[in-house]
Order: C-alpha cells, then structure tokens, then sequence
C-alpha cells in the first residue's frame, strides 16, 4: 500500500490565484482530514469527511472548499489564495472501524503565497 | 483553539537518558494521542490512551494519564539519536475520537 499521498509537495502561488491540493489514501478508509501546520503550532484541522458525499468544517475553514466523491481522494481547494494560507498542509485518513482511532499522514505539501 | 498544550517546548538530552514530555488540555476527553513528527516529514502516530486507563506501555514509550489534572505525559526511555523528532499530543473530543486537536509540541533532540 502506498498509504496517504499528496501532491504536489511544493507549490508558489500569487495572491489570489486558486488551487487544489490532492490527497489520496489506497487503505479504504472511511475518515479523511486536511490539517495545516504553521511555524512553533501544533496541527489546526481545516475540513474533515467521515465518508463520500460526507464533509464538515474543522478549526479553520476559511478560505478553502472540500469534496468527497470517492473513498479514496479527498482533494482541498483554495479559492483565492492569501499570504495567511501559507503553511504546510497534511492530509491523514483513519478507519473508522475498531478502536484504535489513529490516524496516518501523508508526508505534506509546503505552501508559499507571494 | 488548541486543547493540548505540551511541555517543555524544547528539551535536549543526551543519548540513553530518558525523555519526559508532558501535555495538558482544557476540556473532557475520550482519548489522548502521541504523534512523532520527523523533521519535514507527516506525523506518525506513537500510542493511545483512553480516558479509563492511567498508563499504557509500548516498546520504550510509556504514557500516563491523568483526567483529574487533565494532563498526559510520554516518557521515552533509554533514548537514541534516532528519537530527535517533534513530539505531539492530540485529544479526541467527545462524540468523535477522530477528531483530533492538536497541541503546539516539544521539539526533543537527543544528541550522541
């Protein structure tokens, strides 16, 4: 299993321009997240999905669109991008069977608004 | 807002001593979580504890719970240079164990 992917790992855009961030997960998961991660914080979640056609606001909302279409991708939009939203961003997926609520991460996508 | 806050910030040891963190959170919980983030890469989850248990055991990691102080703390024993990580507590809220929150993290660094 490749486990949770993103893509791209980097990325540069001018304020205002819009985005997708891709994240995919090939373990069936029903739980996926988007979580962004600033300089000495800790992880803020953005959007979460418990499954497809399913999605809700985290933290930290503003400024950015989900969907779930499919189990396996869970894709994060940037509407119109602000020097605020520069941050690394993961997305992690967990099952939502069992007991063990842990969740895995894909490695990240650093993000630089100019 | 962040529920966990972890302490200390930074702590630097040498290799083979033993590393305390601690973390504290506001509200009731249903569980509490370790995460290890590597420099640059995605977060890697340590350990579980739920909020019936007081300690809990993995390999060298061992964590206690206190829900009455709402506070956690992870010890790593017999530390590696390997080990150098940040290192994350995140509480799941009620009603949803997978709706984690997440503190601000001890950065360890374990020097050889």
């Amino acid at each position: 299993n490749a486990g949770v992917t993103q893509t791209p790992k980097f990325q540069v855009l001018k304020t205002g321009q819009s985005m997708t961030l891709q994240c995919a997960q090939d373990m069936n998961h029903e739980y996926m997240s988007w979580y962004r991660q600033d300089p000495g914080m800790g992880l803020r979640l953005i959007h979460y999905s418990v499954g497809a056609g399913i999605t809700d606001q985290g933290e930290v909302p503003n400024g950015y669109n989900v969907s779930r279409s499919t189990t396996e991708d869970f894709p994060l939009r940037l509407l119109s991008a602000a020097p605020s939203q520069t941050s690394v961003y993961f997305c992690a997926s967990s099952p939502m069977t069992g007991s063990t609520y842990e969740q895995y991460f894909g490695p990240g996508t650093r993000l630089t608004v100019t | 807002s962040q529920q966990g806050e972890e302490d200390p910030q930074a702590l630097s040891i040498q290799e083979g001593e033993n590393a305390t963190m601690n973390c504290s959170y506001k509200t009731s919980i249903n569980n509490l979580q370790w995460y290890r983030q590597n420099s640059g890469r995605g977060l890697v989850h340590l350990i579980l504890i739920r909020s019936n248990e007081r300690e809990k055991h993995s390999g060298r990691l061992r964590v206690t719970l206190d829900t009455s102080k709402k506070s956690s703390s992870l010890l790593i024993t017999a530390s590696r240079a390997a080990d150098t990580a940040s290192y994350f507590c995140a509480t799941g809220e009620p009603g949803s164990n997978y709706k984690l929150t997440f503190g601000k993290g001890t950065l360890l660094t374990v020097n050889p």
